[in-house]
């Protein structure tokens, strides 16, 4: 089952704009963390933020979590062709610690 | 460069044929974790371990067992491929289980005819 969904399912934008992507979740959390996936590779942490966090920083990365509507944003500021890749956001649930992941954005920087 | 290898990159294999999918982590990491990934789906955990010695059953076990001898191997065989077993498989290890980041490898494609 799929906790989390990943909206949209593809987003096209030019080099240099400003991409986010949205996650949303069913059930309470402990953490949620975002990966990225490029073309035929595997998986790649790029930031976890904790339930009782509502924002967090990494370079270009801005992740928000907003516990109440059970929903997560990722931004990547000033968009890179190397950041074209596949974007997954993953829960766990308090019940156990598996995460549970979503379906995931696929983000196609134009130059 | 540490990290995890998998082993082999892709096959195919002929349904019904026995199979283990390698996996080795570098990290000294206590848990390690089997996924495959179908297209228009999230990963599906298969099969994790939460330290040498023992390992728990995921969201979708069946067809895979896993074995956990030693911290740095975790291989995953199928005992009969089937065709739905066809799918990219990833091994990934964390250092501890359930919180923190995990590490992947780059997957093993694999297609059951």
């Amino acid at each position: 089952s799929q906790q989390g969904e990943e909206d949209p399912q593809a987003l096209s934008i030019q080099e240099g704009e400003n991409a986010t992507m949205n996650c949303s979740y069913k059930t309470s959390i402990n953490n949620l963390q975002w990966y990225r996936q490029n073309s035929g590779r595997g998986l790649v942490h790029l930031i976890l933020i904790r339930s009782n966090e509502r924002e967090k920083h990494s370079g270009r990365l801005r992740v928000t979590l907003d516990t109440s509507k059970k929903s997560s944003s990722l931004l990547i500021t000033a968009s890179r062709a190397a950041d074209t890749a596949s974007y997954f956001c993953a829960t766990d649930a308090f019940s156990n610690y598996q995460l549970i992941w979503g379906a995931g954005t696929k983000l196609i920087i134009k130059p | 460069i540490a990290g995890i290898t998998q082993a082999p990159t892709s096959q195919i294999l002929a349904a019904g044929r026995r199979m283990t999918l390698r996996c080795t982590q570098d990290m000294r990491h206590n848990a390690m974790y089997w996924y495959r990934q179908d297209l228009g789906l999230g990963l599906r955990l298969i099969h994790y371990s939460n330290t040498a010695g023992t390992t728990g059953k995921g969201e979708v076990p069946d067809g895979y067992s896993v074995s956990r001898a030693n911290t740095d191997d975790f291989p995953l065989t199928l005992a009969s491929a089937v065709p739905s077993q066809t799918s990219v498989y990833f091994c990934a290890s964390s250092e501890g289980y359930g919180f923190g980041p995990q590490h992947f490898g780059d997957g093993t494609r694999l297609s059951i005819l």
